[in-house]
């Protein structure tokens, strides 16, 4: 059982088009990150959010955690092939032991 | 580039054999952390080490073992290998013992292990 919920698990849409992904989870996290991993290569950071209710944007990302620090979502507005890959979420619990989310992969068609 | 390096890129072994997975830290960086990901699985934390020491364990089998050199870099020991034990490995470094909001993970590529 994962700690942290993705759904969902796979998102195929046109380019242009939005998406959104969620990050749910009963337990409370001190902060909560997104990572992007794109085939043969690392998961890489793309943002950290820290407070309840915060909202951080990355160019068309836009990242929110929630008030209660138990669930994030990413929004991609107008979404473009350079976007696809797998999005994972991590939560760091008090104990700073970082749990990943099973991920969701996006593809977007040109 | 993440500043985490990996080798190999590709093993292939036969069941029951022993491998030896090797990761490079970025440069001042002192925790490497040790992933598994496979299809069914996701990204599972398997061990950490901080400057040496063993700092935090997850769900690493009694046939893997891993260390942390001075150096600071890090290898895993996979034993008695499985059919099952196929997947990614990464590795992963970060400045501080803690992977919070101010000492993110940076990955390395990864190692495609596949025993057959």
């Amino acid at each position: 059982t994962q700690l942290l919920e993705q759904s969902p698990q796979f998102l195929s849409i046109q380019e242009g088009e939005n998406l959104t992904v969620y990050c749910n989870s009963s337990s409370v996290f001190s902060s909560l990150q997104w990572y992007r991993q794109e085939p043969g290569e690392g998961p890489v950071l793309l943002v950290t959010v820290v407070t309840g209710g915060e909202v951080k944007k990355l160019k068309r990302l836009t990242f929110q955690f929630g008030d209660a620090r138990k669930d994030s979502s990413l929004h991609i507005t107008a979404a473009q092939p350079g976007d696809t890959g797998l999005y994972l979420c991590a939560g760091a619990r008090n104990d700073y032991k970082l749990s990943f989310g099973a991920g969701t992969t996006v593809t977007v068609r040109a | 580039d993440s500043g985490v390096t990996q080798t190999p890129k590709h093993l292939i072994t036969a069941t029951g054999q022993r491998v030896t997975l090797r990761c490079s830290p970025r440069s001042g960086d002192l925790s490497v952390y040790w992933y598994q990901q496979s299809l069914d699985q996701g990204l599972q934390f398997l061990i950490q080490y901080y400057n040496g020491e063993e700092r935090a364990k997850g769900n690493i089998l009694e046939r893997f073992s891993a260390q942390q050199f001075p150096d600071l870099h890090s290898e895993l020991n996979l034993s008695s290998l499985e059919l099952g034990d196929s997947a990614l490995y990464f590795c992963a470094s970060s400045p501080s013992g803690f992977s919070s909001y101010n000492s993110p993970l940076h990955f390395g590529n990864g190692t495609r292990l596949t025993v057959t």
